[in-house]
Parts: C-alpha cells; sequence; structure tokens
C-alpha cells in the first residue's frame, strides 16, 4: 500500500528553527509537495521537490532524497504566525497526491 | 471571484438527504479536484477531473457523484448522506494534473 509518515506534533520556540520530517511509501514518484495548513483553512502551496537536493525559499527550505524516501521541511526564525499544520504530499505514478495525516506544530513564545 | 470559491461553507444536513457542494474557480485551470480532511487522516481524494467532459474515481468516491459541464464548475453531489459522510470538504485545481494545486476554503458537513 501507499504511506506517508510524519510526526503528528512538534513544538518550537519563537525565533528557532524546526526540521519536520517526511517518510514516504508510493506507487512511483512524480513529485513531492508541501503545504501549509492554518486551523480552519484550505491548505497553501509552500514547496514543491522533484529532484534530490534542497529548495529553498525565504525562511522555508525543503529537502528531499528519493533513494531514502525522504523529505524535510525546514523553517527558520520562527514566528508565532507558523503555527499551523504542515502536510506532506507525494504525487504518484497515476499523478494522484498521496497525503500524509500532517504535523502540527505549535510555537510558543 | 479570485481563485476558487466553495458554498455552502457549513451545513447541517439529516441522513437520507440530498446535498450538493459548489466549488467554482476563475484561474481556467483544467483540473478539478474533491478532497475530504477527517481527524488524524491525511486529505482523502474523492473525484477528480482532468478537463471539462471527464471525471474519475479517488480513493474513497462511494456515496458521492460528480459531473464537469465546463472548465469552471466542479459539483459534488452526495446522493443519500450518511454520518460517515461528516467532514470537511476541500475542492482544489491545478492547471492540469502535473501542476500544483490549490484549494478553496472548504465546506464543513456534519450529517445527523
Amino acid at each position: 500500500g501507499q504511506n506517508i509518515d510524519q510526526p503528528t506534533e512538534m513544538t518550537a520556540t519563537e525565533g528557532a528553527i524546526v526540521q519536520i520530517n517526511c517518510t514516504y511509501q508510493t506507487s512511483g514518484f512524480n513529485g513531492l509537495f508541501w503545504y501549509q495548513q492554518h486551523a480552519g483553512e484550505a491548505p497553501t502551496f509552500l514547496s514543491y521537490n522533484v529532484l534530490d537536493g534542497l529548495e529553498e525559499k525565504g525562511r522555508f527550505s525543503s529537502f528531499l532524497s528519493r533513494s531514502k524516501g525522504y523529505s524535510y521541511l525546514l523553517l527558520k526564525e520562527l514566528q508565532m504566525k507558523d503555527s499551523a499544520s504542515y502536510l506532506c504530499a507525494v504525487r504518484d505514478s497515476n499523478y494522484q497526491l498521496i497525503w500524509g495525516a500532517g504535523t502540527k506544530l505549535i510555537i510558543k513564545p | 471571484i479570485a481563485g476558487i470559491t466553495q458554498a455552502p461553507t457549513s451545513q447541517i444536513l439529516a441522513a437520507g438527504r440530498r446535498m450538493t457542494l459548489r466549488c467554482t474557480q476563475d484561474m481556467r485551470h483544467n483540473a478539478m479536484y474533491w478532497y475530504r480532511q477527517d481527524l488524524g487522516l491525511g486529505l482523502r481524494l474523492i473525484h477528480y477531473s482532468n478537463t471539462a467532459g471527464t471525471t474519475g474515481k479517488g480513493e474513497v468516491p462511494d456515496g458521492y457523484s460528480v459531473s464537469r459541464a465546463n472548465t469552471d464548475d466542479f459539483p459534488l453531489t452526495l446522493a443519500s448522506a450518511v454520518p460517515s459522510q461528516t467532514s470537511v470538504y476541500f475542492c482544489a485545481s491545478s492547471d492540469n494534473e502535473a501542476d500544483t494545486q490549490y484549494f478553496g476554503p472548504g465546506t464543513r458537513l456534519t450529517v445527523l
């Protein structure tokens, strides 16, 4: 079967750095996405990786290792507004997105 | 309209009733999707449409139907609602099936 694993919840301090991991087993691979979802709102696109390596976009970076079935999202200089759930999704061989359950990130002052 | 809109925002429905959730996008995207989101689970694909006039089944299609008569609209119908269909429903769209998906604000549905 297809499976996306990510931690259920993480806590970090304002101004710090946090890394959210995602491991996957899917039928084929056509890219990995990270989305941010604030409570009661829609998911919003953060990043996309299809090749191995690090993609940097401001305070957020995303890393992919296809051989290990592994990705992480790195958030730097954490702000209170970064408190949200972070969703990892893999596009499979049928071009459908398989989603993890999300990681709830709690930022403390 | 800018982006994707969904209606209603929320709804309480008696079991056995028929309900249509509406989704409209103004980005001229070819592909559209319906997901449900339940606590502790990832988003699950219900139905999708890669282009107007075509639809396909996702991971959890039973009890739901869709139509895609034009590019902009992609309604989701529950023919006879059951309590297990209580969920938050998100509509999404992308330029094509290989592109990034963008989400509507969601519909919170409660079936009693």
